[in-house]
């Protein structure tokens, strides 16, 4: 079955220094996406990323970077340089290539960022 | 102006009473899904559509149903509203032929509550 994995329920990072969330997925697929989305506590959802299995570079926007291994099924996210406003949940997804081209959500890290 | 939107924002309803949902979007994206969001579990696919003549079940359809009105309008319905269907509920969107690089578009949420 495929499944998004996150083990960290929470994380606290001082603020301008870089903190990486995990994201373990599981599927029998060749090609499928990987994306990282942020909750703000007004609760809507903002993409952040997005990392292609077959991309052979990892993906950056901004502050925010995917790092991707393959072979070890997993899509960390990096957000360099924490910023207060960072502080959210964060949600790691996976686009698998079946016809739904739904997401299937792990169930989110929430990080705090302190002064 | 939002390019997803979701009304009502809030609701606070009585069980087994008729609830309707609705999502509206000016992206001109074919796709569209409806998720829910509990606490410690990430989102879960409801139904998605991909025309007003295609209606699919996801993994979490019973007691639901949806309509999709035009390609711009897809509603989620509780037919008879029970407690365990509190929860924060989000509309997508998304484009069509975007391979495993299915970005979804997120509403703002509609929070439901089941007395």
């Amino acid at each position: 079955a495929q499944k998004i994995t996150q083990t960290q329920p929470g994380m606290f990072v001082q603020e301008k220094e870089a903190v990486t969330l995990d994201c373990t997925y599981d599927t029998s697929d060749q090609s499928y996406g990987l994306f990282w989305y942020k909750q703000p506590s007004s609760g809507e959802m903002i993409f952040l990323i997005y990392q292609g299995s077959y991309d052979e570079q990892n993906a950056t926007e901004g502050r925010y970077s995917l790092n991707f291994q393959k072979a070890r099924k997993s899509a960390n996210l990096v957000i360099s340089a924490s910023q207060l406003g960072d502080s959210a949940m964060y949600f790691c997804a996976m686009s698998p290539m079946d016809s739904s081209y739904k997401l299937i959500f792990g169930s989110g890290t929430r990080l705090l960022v302190r002064p | 102006d939002a390019d997803v939107t979701q009304t009502p924002r809030n609701r606070i309803t009585k069980t087994g009473k008729r609830i309707m949902l609705e999502c509206s979007q000016t992206k001109g994206h074919d796709r569209m899904y409806w998720y829910r969001q509990d606490p410690g579990l990430g989102l879960r696919l409801i139904y998605y559509s991909f025309d007003v003549k295609d209606i699919n079940k996801g993994e979490i359809s019973d007691g639901y149903s949806v309509s999709r009105q035009a390609q711009a309008k897809f509603s989620l319905s509780l037919e008879s509203a029970i407690p365990n269907q509190t929860a924060l509920y989000f509309c997508a969107t998304s484009e069509e032929e975007r391979g495993a690089h299915n970005e979804q578009f997120f509403g703002p949420g509609t929070r439901l509550t089941v007395l």
